[in-house]
């Protein structure tokens, strides 16, 4: 069993729809919890983090974290179709070097 | 983008023989990492640095060797490539943790794509 599970999707909606992207976990040691978004043929940008439960908000962009369920999200309102890429959700214990580990990744495409 | 880069971007090899990819940074960033990514597994940690010639292996580091003889140089060595590492390779830095504990930001390059026949 992978440490991080991620839809690896393909998820297609169109412009302006609610989209809400999902990450578990196995080890209760994360504690930092973070969000990159990759283009095609790029490497990944770091999107949204957050340390502990709750909701952080970002423009259009909301990371909530659930450590209770060991479960997090991204929502992104109002989707346009530049939001089109791959997500990564990627955790870390903070100790040491920063070694992430990584979700699948979700591919998302905004319809026009 | 943050002062990364990869060398080659492209590389296409046989199998059997060594290959080398290169990161370099100019942000004076003290901690670097390579991964690879690959369809279904997201990025996988391979090796990573804490310093000039500190290094330490990740998750997924057999076949793989690394060296750090400046600060800004991190070097990934395939010793005889298998197929099995053709792939995307991404080389990252980050800063040191603060005292409060809190994480700096992973910045990620902008991909070396490997074909091992």
């Amino acid at each position: 069993q992978k440490e991080v599970e991620q839809d690896p999707g393909p998820l297609s909606v169109p412009e302006g729809a609610i989209v809400s992207l999902n990450c578990t976990y196995s080890n209760s040691a994360f504690q930092y919890f973070m969000w990159y978004r990759q283009y095609s043929r790029k490497g990944p940008e770091l999107l949204m983090y957050t340390y502990s439960s709750g909701n952080k908000e970002d423009g259009r962009f909301t990371a909530q974290v659930d450590k209770s369920s060991k479960y997090i999200s991204l929502f992104i309102r109002d989707s346009q179709p530049s939001d089109s890429a791959t997500y990564l959700c990627a955790m870390d214990i903070i100790q040491g070097a920063q070694k992430l580990v990584f979700g699948q990744g979700t591919r998302l495409t905004i319809n026009p | 983008d943050a002062g990364i880069t990869q060398s080659p971007r492209h590389k296409v090899t046989e199998t059997g023989t060594p290959v080398t990819l290169r990161c370099h940074q100019t942000e004076n960033h003290r901690y670097m990492y390579w991964y690879r990514q690959d369809p279904g597994h997201g990025l996988r940690l391979i090796h990573y640095s804490y310093g000039v010639k500190d290094t330490d292996k990740g998750e997924v580091s057999d076949g793989y060797s690394v060296s750090r003889s400046k600060t800004e140089d991190f070097l990934l060595t395939l010793e005889s490539a298998t197929s099995s590492q053709t792939s995307v390779y991404f080389c990252a830095i980050s800063e040191s943790r603060l005292t409060s504990g809190l994480q700096e930001t992973q910045y990620f390059g902008p991909g070396t794509r490997l074909l091992v026949l």
